[in-house]
């Protein structure tokens, strides 16, 4: 049983494609997130939901959105694609706020051509 | 704002000896504390926390870290490195109320034989 699961694994698109990526945790948190590493290995927060609520939207262009439709999900949907968007991107869970650390899923390598 | 400093990129050492990854940490206050191991191609996997009390933190897989407020540093140790520990090494740090957690740039670990 995958604690943090992501999909799809690889993603591979034409700049200005939409594409989504899922993500579903099954540990009962509360707390989820999106990160974006770079290709310098740099990670870097971008969203986070608390119970279906946003709490942290961390200066990201509005060309992503991301949805909570409960509190074990939380998409990410990417608008026209960029060049510059390419990197791995990676979702998290938390029991309350970050306090006693993330439970990361295996992420997804988007790759944009 | 908090902020991690991990001021080695990469670091080798030779399988069997004794492994020092450095953390600097700002923070005004106590910090919670993390490290995190990433295997290629793999998510992030938690290796301890600190929050409190023992200033010396074991963790999974024969990790240990010290938690030095006088020097505001976590470095991270193992007595004898194996093959398998290859990998990039994050620390992090709470952050915002602990509603997220910071990361550092990350140490690649190389093991020689």
């Amino acid at each position: 049983d995958t604690a943090v699961s992501q999909t799809p694994k690889y993603l591979v698109t034409q700049m200005g494609n939409d594409k989504s990526i899922k993500c579903e945790q099954n540990l009962g948190h509360d707390t989820m997130y999106w990160y974006k590493q770079d290709s310098k290995k740099f990670l870097k927060i971008m969203f986070s939901y608390n119970n279906k609520e946003l709490i942290i939207n961390e200066t990201v262009p509005n060309r992503f959105s991301p949805k909570s439709p409960d509190k074990a999900h939380l998409n990410l949907h990417i608008n026209s694609l960029e060049l510059g968007d390419s990197a791995v991107y990676f979702c998290a869970s938390s029991q309350g706020v970050a306090n006693y650390g993330y439970t990361f899923g295996s992420g997804t390598r988007l790759t944009v051509v | 704002a908090q902020s991690v400093t991990q001021p080695d990129i990469h670091i080798t050492v030779s399988e069997g000896a004794s492994l020092e990854l450095r953390c600097n940490y700002s923070y005004g206050a106590t910090p919670y504390l993390f490290w995190y191991v990433q295997s290629p191609g793999q998510g992030l996997q938690l290796l301890l926390k600190y929050f409190s009390g023992d200033t010396l933190v074991q963790g999974i897989k024969g990790f240990e870290a010290e938690f030095k407020r006088s020097q505001s540093s976590f470095n991270l140790r193992k007595p004898s490195v194996h093959w398998s520990d290859a990998a990039e090494y994050f620390c992090a740090v709470g952050a915002g109320g602990f509603q997220k957690l910071v990361f550092g740039t990350g140490t690649r670990l190389l093991v020689s034989p």
